[in-house]
């Protein structure tokens, strides 16, 4: 299996643009996080899927975040209007059941001006 | 909320030094992940605690629980220059939940 794989791996924008993330899980996991690393605030759960569903989003910082699910091998995480403030390493990670183990993926580093 | 405090945040150390991490959480753990993250990297999954008091080892690191489930240490023996990185824990307070919250780290520096 070829693990998490996340696109792009690096994203410079400038601010007020709209920038998305793309997340492909391992196959047959049904669990799907979206976490958030910065050097301040370590990391942070964004949001949690179970079998597409948003569970959990109370980690989004405010409206300008949103995520989707639409099928159990694709994710999308998308910040309008971006700001500098969002400059973070954002990476997506699924398990196979919730409660098990993290598998990452390789994360994309955001860069906002 | 829960909180997971974990020290130090930084370590370095000659190789071929011991090296001990330490992680302690403000309510009662249901178990206990520890993570990896190379530098430009990201988390790598190393072990799951679950019961008081365990013990577990994976070659040259040592992984315990404490009796309370409320703290965790990582114990690395004769550490090597590949041992570089961040370690992590996480702790979840309710068996298969989903919330696991990370603890800020501690970054391993070795210095050959």
């Amino acid at each position: 299996d070829a693990g998490v794989i996340q696109s792009p791996r690096h994203e410079v924008t400038e601010m007020g643009q709209e920038v998305t993330l793309r997340c492909k899980p391992i196959s047959g996991h049904n669990s799907l996080f979206w976490y958030r690393q910065t050097m301040m605030r370590g990391l942070e759960l964004l949001i949690y899927f179970n079998n597409n569903v948003p569970i959990d989003d109370s980690g989004m910082p405010e409206d300008r975040f949103s995520a989707k699910m639409p099928n159990a091998s694709f994710s999308t995480l998308k910040i309008q209007p971006s700001e500098p403030r969002d400059s973070a390493v954002y990476f997506c990670a699924s398990s196979f059941v919730q409660g098990e183990k993290l598998f990452f993926g390789s994360g994309t580093q955001l860069s906002v001006l | 909320g829960q909180q997971v405090m974990q020290i130090p945040q930084y370590q370095h150390v000659q190789e071929g030094e011991d090296f001990t991490t330490y992680c302690n959480s403000s309510t009662t753990l249901s178990n206990i992940q520890w993570y990896k993250q190379r530098p430009g990297g990201h988390p790598v999954f190393l072990i799951q605690l679950v019961k008081s008091g365990e013990v577990k080892k994976q070659k040259r690191l040592t992984f315990q629980f404490g009796e309370a489930k409320k703290n965790s240490s990582l114990h690395i023996t004769a550490t090597q220059t590949t041992d570089v990185g961040t370690y992590f824990c996480a702790g979840s307070s309710g068996a298969g939940s989903y919330q696991l919250t990370f603890g800020k780290g501690t970054k391993l520096s070795v210095i050959p």
